[in-house]
C-alpha cells in the first residue's frame, strides 16, 4: 500500500531557529497536506497543497508540493515556544473510482521541541 | 468555520461494555467521515470511511462488527465500539469532508480507556 516517509522523527531547537521537515512518497499524490497535533488534541490543518510545484505560505509556515508529486516539505521560521507538537504530513488519493479515493495517507509524524 | 466535535472527550468502560463515541460536524454537511485510531507516539490509522446514508466501508484488519459505524445524517457520524477489551483501550479521532476528495477536518479525538 501507500507509504508516506517523514523526516526528521523529532527536532529539538531553540526559539527563534528555523525548521524544516519534509515527506517522502512511493506513490504519487494530487494533494498534499501539512496537520499540527497537540497533545490530547486532533490534527489542525495548516497548509493544503493542489498543485505540483505550488509553494504555499501560512503566517510564518511555508509548504511545497514537490514537482514529481511524490513529495513536500514544510518550513517554520523564527520558531516560537507554541509552535511544540507533532507536525503530520498526509496525502490525499483523489482518483476517481480507487479504493483510496478520499482517504487520506499519513506520516510517521516529527516531534518538534522548541526551548525558550 | 470547518469546525467537527467529538462527544465524549475521554471516557473509562468496563471490559465487556459497548461504548459510543459521536461525530459531529457544527458548520458544514460532512459527506464523508472517517473513523482513526492513534495509539501513543505513533501516526493516526485510518479504520473506516462512512458516506451519509449507506454503509461504513472498513480498512483492512478493522473487526466491522466489532466497530460499529453509522452516518446517519450529514452532521453526525457514530462510532459504536462493542464489547471493549482493554486492548481497545486508544484515541479514536474522527474527520470529516464536505466534499470528497479534498481536505478533511478533525476532532478533538475520545480517549477511551477500558478497565
Amino acid at each position: 500500500g501507500q507509504q508516506l516517509n517523514q523526516s526528521p522523527q523529532s527536532m529539538f531547537i531553540q526559539e527563534g531557529e528555523d525548521v524544516s521537515m519534509n515527506c517522502t512518497s512511493s506513490s504519487i499524490f494530487n494533494t498534499w497536506l501539512w496537520y499540527k497535533q497537540e497533545p490530547g488534541e486532533g490534527p489542525v490543518l495548516l497548509i493544503a497543497l493542489y498543485k505540483a510545484g505550488e509553494l504555499t505560505s501560512n503566517g510564518r509556515l511555508t509548504a511545497q508540493f514537490g514537482i514529481t508529486r511524490k513529495d513536500s516539505f514544510l518550513n517554520i521560521s523564527a520558531s516560537i515556544p507554541s509552535d511544540v507538537g507533532i507536525y503530520f504530513c498526509a496525502g490525499l488519493s483523489s482518483r476517481a473510482g480507487g479504493t483510496s479515493y478520499g482517504k487520506l495517507t499519513f506520516g510517521q509524524g516529527t516531534i518538534l521541541t522548541v526551548h525558550p | 468555520g470547518a469546525v467537527v466535535s467529538q462527544h465524549p472527550s475521554w471516557v473509562i468502560c468496563k471490559s465487556g461494555t459497548s461504548v459510543k463515541i459521536e461525530c459531529r460536524s457544527l458548520d458544514f454537511q460532512a459527506t464523508t467521515m472517517f473513523w482513526y485510531r492513534q495509539f501513543p507516539k505513533q501516526s493516526l490509522m485510518l479504520m473506516a470511511t462512512s458516506n451519509e446514508g449507506s454503509k461504513a466501508t472498513y480498512e483492512q484488519g478493522v473487526e466491522k462488527d466489532k466497530f460499529l459505524i453509522n452516518h446517519a445524517s450529514l452532521t453526525l457520524s457514530t462510532l459504536t465500539v462493542t464489547s471493549a477489551h482493554p486492548e481497545d483501550s486508544s484515541f479514536y479521532i474522527c474527520s470529516a469532508s464536505d466534499r470528497a476528495p479534498y481536505e478533511q477536518y478533525f476532532g478533538p479525538g475520545t480517549r477511551l480507556t477500558v478497565t
